[in-house]
């Protein structure tokens, strides 16, 4: 199985400011024949089931703000969200659909400081 | 817009058998491109794949899981079900059923729409 870690496993930012989660696999999620990193994030907020932000690493699905960004490639990952808002308080999880079992990482939670 | 909605017991005693129901409306569980997921989260914990199932009743599981899980798909009622044998203590959680999209071209898959989940708690 591929083992998604991510860090911190908590984060308070204040309003405004930038957020970063860092999101590592045990193993490569890029595809060689494509370039591309088979890499997702969610966002589940309380009481809600989660809620799909990006895929391909980095491609934002359509409606999420422009304040959330993916990046990195091969192993380790980054969500930022770039100016924190309230409506962004939520659990954040990565997760590889390279290979089955599909696998996620434990969450960070991120609260406003 | 699709909706899913999880429905069956809350209460399962530890050697018996979780089983649950997915509704899907407002789209068909037949439609291409699709599968048909479930993903259970235990309490405060992150989130495990279990398994899915194409509208042709082709099925993928959780290796740590495929020794007591069945999922299946009845498309007339546009619906489809998953079976947990054995069940213990460490399988209460929240049960979510997603669609699960998926591109065989590109490799491309995620959960767009899921249920809002019911908790499954294992206990005598």
């Amino acid at each position: 199985d591929i083992v998604m870690t991510q860090s911190p496993d908590s984060l308070a930012v204040s309003l405004g400011e930038r957020a970063t989660i860092n999101c590592k696999s045990s193993q490569s999620v890029l595809y060689n024949s494509n370039n591309k990193n088979y890499l997702a994030w969610y966002q589940q907020k309380p009481g809600q089931p989660p809620k799909l932000l990006i895929y391909w690493a980095s491609t934002r699905k359509s409606g999420v703000p422009d304040r959330f960004i993916g990046g990195g490639s091969g192993t380790d990952f980054t969500l930022t969200i770039s100016s924190l808002q309230a409506e962004d308080v939520a659990v954040y999880y990565c997760q590889q659909y390279n290979l089955t079992p599909l696998t996620f990482g434990q969450g960070t939670k991120l609260e406003i400081k | 817009q699709v909706q899913l909605q999880e429905s069956g017991p809350g209460l399962v005693k530890p050697s018996q058998t979780l089983s649950l129901m997915c509704t899907v409306s407002g789209g068909s569980i037949s439609s291409s491109g699709y599968y048909w997921s479930w993903i259970r989260q235990h309490p405060g914990k992150g989130l495990e794949w279990i398994g899915y199932i194409h509208y042709t009743g082709s099925t993928h599981y959780n290796p740590a899981l495929k020794s007591r899980v069945t999922i299946s798909v009845d498309t007339s009622k546009n619906q489809f079900s998953l079976k947990l044998t054995s069940v213990t203590a460490a399988d209460t959680a929240v049960y979510h059923c997603a669609r699960d999209y998926f591109d065989g071209n590109s490799g491309l898959r995620y959960f767009d729409y899921w249920g809002q989940g019911t908790l499954v708690t294992v206990s005598s």
